[in-house]
């Protein structure tokens, strides 16, 4: 079974700040990885995908790199601002399953 | 483009009552997620339909859980009767189901938010 981990648990720092998020998963032979972004009292709303193939991504101020073989992705954000404060998961697919990390919550103070 | 609706957006129920969520995927898609999400804790499938077709619902508790997606567009989770430990946040998403091996993003609708008493 995959088992996706997600360290920190929670993060707080000062705005203007880059942000670093960690996802480590147990089982390499995924389709692809995904970041979400989760905002109190809502759904989930897709960042990044990574597929298998590739290393990483990168839309705006946010990358995502992707290490299959050891099992990792990292998220950055660079320079954080307010309106990124808000849970990140990451998923892992395997065929059409997600696979998800418990998150990690972001706080940036102004 | 609309997204993913989900009605009731939250609801509170009494143990052992039956309750119902709906959800109506974005138009086109033709794979629909349901996903339950307990606190502080990541998704996990509990039924994916292709078109009006239940694929996957290996993680559904069928004792109590019931699902349907008629004529492949809505679809309604059920639980009769609901447990104390029911109460979480259900999650419906959808795709196109147009390339296979899990290429596709998943777009979530807002959830619906249920607290058993």
């Amino acid at each position: 079974k995959q088992e996706v981990t997600q360290i920190p648990a929670a993060l707080s720092v000062p705005e203007g700040e880059n942000l670093v998020l960690n996802c480590s998963f147990t089982d390499s032979a995924i389709y692809n990885l995904q970041w979400f972004r989760q905002d109190p009292g809502k759904g989930l709303t897709s960042l990044l995908l990574i597929q298998s193939s590739q290393r990483e991504q990168t839309s705006g101020r946010l990358n995502a790199s992707l290490d299959k073989s050891s099992g990792r992705s990292t998220l950055y954000i660079a320079a954080s601002q307010p309106g990124d404060s808000a849970t990140y998961l990451c998923a892992v697919s395997d065929d059409y399953k997600l696979s998800f990390g418990a998150g990690t919550t972001v706080t940036v103070r102004a | 483009e609309a997204g993913v609706v989900q009605s009731p957006r939250y609801k509170i129920i009494e143990k052992k009552q039956p309750v119902a969520f709906w959800c109506n995927p974005i138009s086109g898609h033709n794979t629909l997620y349901w996903y339950l999400q307990n606190l502080g804790q990541g998704p996990e499938l509990l039924i994916r339909y292709e078109n009006e077709e239940a694929v996957d619902d290996s993680q559904l508790p069928k004792d109590r859980f019931s699902a349907e997606r008629l004529k492949g567009v809505d679809s309604t989770l059920k639980i009769q009767p609901a447990e104390l430990g029911d109460s979480a946040v259900y999650l419906c998403a959808s795709s196109l189901g147009q390339t296979s091996g899990g290429q596709e993003t998943q777009y979530f609708g807002p959830g619906t938010r249920l607290l058993v008493l």
